[in-house]
């Protein structure tokens, strides 16, 4: 069965060093996402993103944080310049946007210190 | 905005016993919702869900029936078994399946032999 991964798995980064989390997602689905989830909080929406540009995002996405889709498989989130509040578990997720259901990745945890 | 409310955990159990974890929500039109189901170590998966007010989603045993009049989505289980432990997160969606999903906090279930 066709799944979402996610590289590394776990990620630990000093502050104000930029981290890129790769995410590759299910090959034929068009709509690409990701959340976050802080340790004991809920799962957050960043951004999504559909036909090469940002659809969505939410008030967290700021400057800091950027998506690309380089190649046509991978779909990856970069933060420029971490902070000790990016520690949090990251989940890619995908859309083939014409059900409803958004396939998600195994999460990257980062830690930032 | 929208938004998503569960009870609290953890919900600790006897094996073969009956399961309900309440979830209510608040939206503005006629959202989609949808229960996933994070097993340890591992990404969110949906479990169910239902579009359309009074649709019940079922899988695995487990249920919701969308109401919208008490604008609330309970996931049952008749009988629960050790490897349902897991957290739970009930979610929304406004309509179209690319939307970004809105989760609840999650509640965490244990299932003791």
């Amino acid at each position: 069965e066709p799944e979402v991964t996610q590289t590394p798995s776990h990620q630990v980064t000093q502050m104000g060093q930029e981290v890129i989390l790769r995410c590759v997602p299910i090959s034929n689905h068009l709509y690409f996402y990701w959340y976050r989830q802080i340790l004991g909080q809920k799962v957050e929406f960043l951004v999504s993103f559909y036909n090469n540009e940002i659809s969505e995002k939410s008030e967290i996405f700021d400057d800091q944080f950027s998506v690309e889709r380089p190649d046509g498989s991978n779909f990856t989130l970069k933060i420029r310049s971490t902070k000790l509040e990016d520690s949090a578990m990251y989940f890619c997720a995908s859309n083939l946007g014409f059900t409803y259901e958004q396939y998600f990745g195994p999460g990257t945890r980062l830690t930032v210190t | 905005g929208d938004s998503v409310t569960q009870m609290e955990g953890p919900v600790t159990l006897s094996e073969e016993a009956f399961l309900t974890i309440n979830c209510t929500y608040t939206a503005t039109g006629y959202p989609s919702l949808f229960w996933y189901v994070q097993y340890p170590g591992e990404g969110l998966q949906l479990l169910l869900k239902a579009t359309k007010a009074d649709d019940k989603g079922s899988n695995k045993g487990f249920e919701a029936t969308y109401r919208k009049e008490t604008t609330s989505f309970h996931l049952e289980k008749g009988s629960v078994q050790v490897s349902d432990s897991a957290v739970y997160f009930c979610a929304l969606s406004q309509s179209g399946g690319y939307n970004k999903l809105i989760f609840g906090a999650g509640t965490r279930l244990a299932v003791h032999p």
